[in-house]
Parts: structure tokens; sequence; C-alpha cells
């Protein structure tokens, strides 16, 4: 069956420490997108890729990157510089096109935490 | 600036009840208009889009929203709700020509025996 892979479902992080969470789509979707979720605050986009080797920041990137080297893959790291990182991460893929007007398809999310 | 507001952050009915969600965006231009249920600790899944056309949009599990262009509304109903509908359910804006989804702050709906 065709859909988004999250990896790891839950993921801890020292102080000091960069994680890298895992998204892997087999959809043939161009476009890739990073959400963190907080509890009453929705979705918020963190990066978002519309082809490979290409990706531009959303409306919350400091303390996170990304790469985009394979069209079926779109790893985020969170990096020691974001300073609260607790959140449920979210990776969604779309095709691109057609007028915008294709719904995302989400993974079921990657829970990350403190220690 | 483009908004979407979800004006209840929880609703609690009782089985069997009908059951309004309601959303409101801004945006000077042309959108499409999205509706996603969250079950816990899982992604999302769409239960409707409005793209152009009718109105009123039929989803999965017994849903459907109305687009009304002069209120900027899309508010979700279902006529009869079930236990199995308690869940996180979020309205998103995509404004024609951009890839980028802004999304409500999401309206939890507790469905009681």
């Amino acid at each position: 069956d065709g859909g988004i892979t999250q990896s790891p479902k839950y993921l801890f992080r020292k102080e000091g420490q960069n994680v890298t969470l895992s998204c892997e789509q087999n959809l043939n979707h161009d476009a890739m997108y990073w959400y963190r979720q907080d509890p009453g605050q929705g979705l918020r986009l963190i990066y978002y890729s519309q082809i490979v080797n290409d990706f531009q920041k959303g409306d919350i990137a400091e303390g996170y990157s990304v790469s985009r080297e394979k069209k079926e893959s779109f790893p985020l790291t969170v990096t020691s510089a974001q300073k609260n990182p607790t959140a449920f991460y979210l990776c969604a893929s779309s095709i691109v096109g057609t007028g915008s007007n294709q719904p995302q398809h989400f993974g079921d999310g990657t829970r990350l935490s403190i220690l | 600036a483009q908004s979407v507001t979800q004006l209840d952050s929880q609703v609690p009915v009782f089985e069997e009840a009908p059951v309004e969600l309601r959303c409101n965006y801004s945006s000077s231009v042309s959108v499409y208009l999205f509706w996603y249920v969250q079950y816990p600790n899982q992604g999302l899944q769409l239960l409707l889009k409005y793209l152009s056309g009718s109105t009123l949009v039929k989803g999965i599990n017994g849903f459907e929203a109305e687009f009304n262009k002069s209120q900027t509304s899309f508010h979700l109903r279902k006529p009869s709700v079930h236990i199995s509908d308690t869940a996180e359910y979020f309205c998103a804006v995509r404004q024609g020509g951009s890839e980028k989804l802004l999304f409500g702050k999401g309206t939890k709906l507790t469905v009681n025996p």
C-alpha cells in the first residue's frame, strides 16, 4: 500500500544533541512537508520541498534543518539550537501543480521528548 | 495576512446528536478548503475538500461541509455522531498558486454515550 512512513514513533533527545526524524513516501509525490504540532496550537509548517535538492523555510524553521536528496525521502534534523523541541512532528506529501488543489497526505508522526 | 479560525476549541455532544464544527478564514484571493481528522497519536486523515463547484461538499464517515464565500466560512456538520467520531478536527486553507497549507488550531470533538 502506498503511504508515508515516519520513524521512529517515539524519540528522546538529550541536551545539546541533534536528532534526525525520518520520513519516507512511496506515493511518487513531488512535494513534502514537515509540521510541528503542539497542544492547542494546530500545525505549524517547519520546512517544505517541492522538488529534489530544493527546499524552503516555513513559519518556524529556526533550530531545524532538512535535506531532499531523493524524491521519496525528506529527513528532518532537530538541532541543539532548538530550545523547545518537545512536540509531535508530522510529515506530509502532495502532488504539485494542477492549481495547488491537491490535499496533503500525512504520516503517523514522531513524538519527540527531552530527557 | 491569511488566517484560519476555528471558533470552538472543544465541543462535547451526546451520541446520535447533530454537530457543527465552525471554521472561518480570511483571504483576499481564491482558496481551497479542507477538513482533516486526527485520532490520538496518529497523523491527519482527509475528511473532505472544497475546490470549486457545489458549495455543499460530502466527505467520509457521513460528514459534510458548506462553503459560504460571503461569510468566508466552511463549517463541518454531521447529522448524527457516533462514539467513534471522538477526535480532533482541523480546518485548513490553501491559497490558489501556493503549495502551503494553513491550519486552524483544531476542535476537539468528544462524543459521550
